[in-house]
This record gives C-alpha cells, sequence and structure tokens, in this order.
C-alpha cells in the first residue's frame, strides 16, 4: 500500500526566511508520480508539481524548490524567502503512473508572520 | 468559466437525513473523483469514476454512493448521514496526466 508521510504538523516562521517542508513516502511500484499542492485559507488546493519517479533532478520555480532523493524516498519542498502569502497548509501526494489515484499526506500547516 | 464546480458550497443537515453532494465539470475528462479532508488525515478517496457508469471505491467508501449516468457529473450521496461525516467534501478530475483538478469544496455539517 502507498503511504506519505508529513511529519510536520506546523511550521512558524518569520518572512524572508527559507523553510522546507519535508514529504517521505513508501511504495512498491517503480514507476511512480509525487505531487505537492497548496491550499490557502480560501481553501481551494492549488497545484504545485508533479515529478516523476524517473527524473531525479531538482526543480526550482522562483522562490520554490523541490528536491526529490529516490534513495531516501523523499521529496522535499523548500520556500525561499518565504512571504506572508506562503501562509497555507500545503499537501505531499503520491499516484502510480497509470493509475490515477492520489494518496495524500496529513499536510504541514505553514504560518509566515512579518 | 470551465472547470468543477460543487454545489452547495456549505451544507447543514440532521443525523440520518440523506443529503446529494453535487459535482459537475465542463470538460469531458474521463476520471473524476471525491476525496474528504479531515483534520489530521489529509484528503482521502472516498470513490472515483473512471468514466460514466463506471465507479469504484477508494479507502473510505461506508456510508456513501455515488452514480455518474453522464460523464460531465458525479454527485456523491450520504444515505443516512452520520456525524462522523461532518468534514470537507472535494471533487477533481484528471486535467493531465496522473494531475487532478479540485473543485472549490463542500463545507458539510452533521449535527
Amino acid at each position: 500500500a502507498q503511504k506519505v508521510t508529513q511529519a510536520q504538523t506546523e511550521i512558524s516562521v518569520v518572512e524572508k526566511e527559507d523553510v522546507t517542508l519535508d514529504c517521505v513516502y513508501e511504495t512498491r511500484d517503480t514507476t511512480y508520480y509525487l505531487f505537492w499542492y497548496k491550499q490557502p485559507p480560501s481553501g481551494e488546493l492549488v497545484f504545485l508539481i508533479r515529478r516523476n519517479s524517473f527524473d531525479e533532478q531538482n526543480e526550482i520555480s522562483g522562490r520554490y524548490s523541490w528536491n526529490f532523493q529516490k534513495s531516501t524516498s523523499s521529496f522535499n519542498f523548500t520556500i525561499t524567502a518565504s512571504q506572508v502569502v506562503d501562509s497555507a497548509v500545503y499537501f505531499c501526494a503520491l499516484s502510480e503512473v497509470g493509475g490515477n489515484k492520489l494518496t495524500f499526506g496529513t499536510g504541514t500547516q505553514l504560518k509566515v508572520e512579518l | 468559466d470551465a472547470g468543477i464546480t460543487q454545489s452547495p458550497r456549505y451544507k447543514i443537515t440532521e443525523t440520518g437525513r440523506q443529503v446529494t453532494l453535487m459535482c459537475h465539470q465542463t470538460w469531458s475528462h474521463s476520471y473524476m473523483f471525491w476525496y474528504r479532508q479531515d483534520l489530521g488525515h489529509g484528503l482521502r478517496l472516498i470513490y472515483y469514476s473512471a468514466a460514466a457508469d463506471i465507479t469504484d471505491k477508494g479507502e473510505v467508501p461506508d456510508g456513501y454512493v455515488v452514480s455518474r449516468s453522464k460523464t460531465e457529473n458525479f454527485p456523491l450521496t450520504l444515505e443516512s448521514a452520520t456525524r462522523s461525516q461532518t468534514s470537507v467534501y472535494f471533487c477533481a478530475s484528471i486535467l493531465a496526466p496522473n494531475e487532478q483538478f479540485f473543485g472549490p469544496g463542500t463545507r458539510l455539517t452533521v449535527l
């Protein structure tokens, strides 16, 4: 069975600090997708990134970066120079390639304060 | 506007009543999903559908019924609501390979 663990329930940082959200996953599949979603206080779920298990290159998008390490089954998310607008719940998720069901972690509440 | 709509957005009901949550997509995506979000559990899959008239159970299907007579609609029914079904419910469809696009959610309270 697939499992996603986000051990950090809540993180508080001061604006402009860097913050890393951890995600550890378990799967028996050799090919799979990993995802990050953002849920701002308004409640909608916003897609951030999808990563194929064959692609271990790190990705950077503006202040966001993702570190995928297959050897440790981790897919961590770093926000550089955090801003108040980054305050949200962030979910890591996993799906098998060819399948479509997502397995979510329990989420990390990020609070960015002035 | 294209996308996923859910109705109602907020619902308060009583234990034992039947409740139907609606989900409508303006695309023609084959796959649709229902998740529930609860504190400490993240999102958990209730039911999904690969096409019209094809549905299957997810992780937490007990107490729920789904149907899909048309590709664009995927209603979720709580046959006899219980307090444990108080939750936020999200509908989703596949926007790109393995990428799910979520509706705005329905907040359901069962008294």
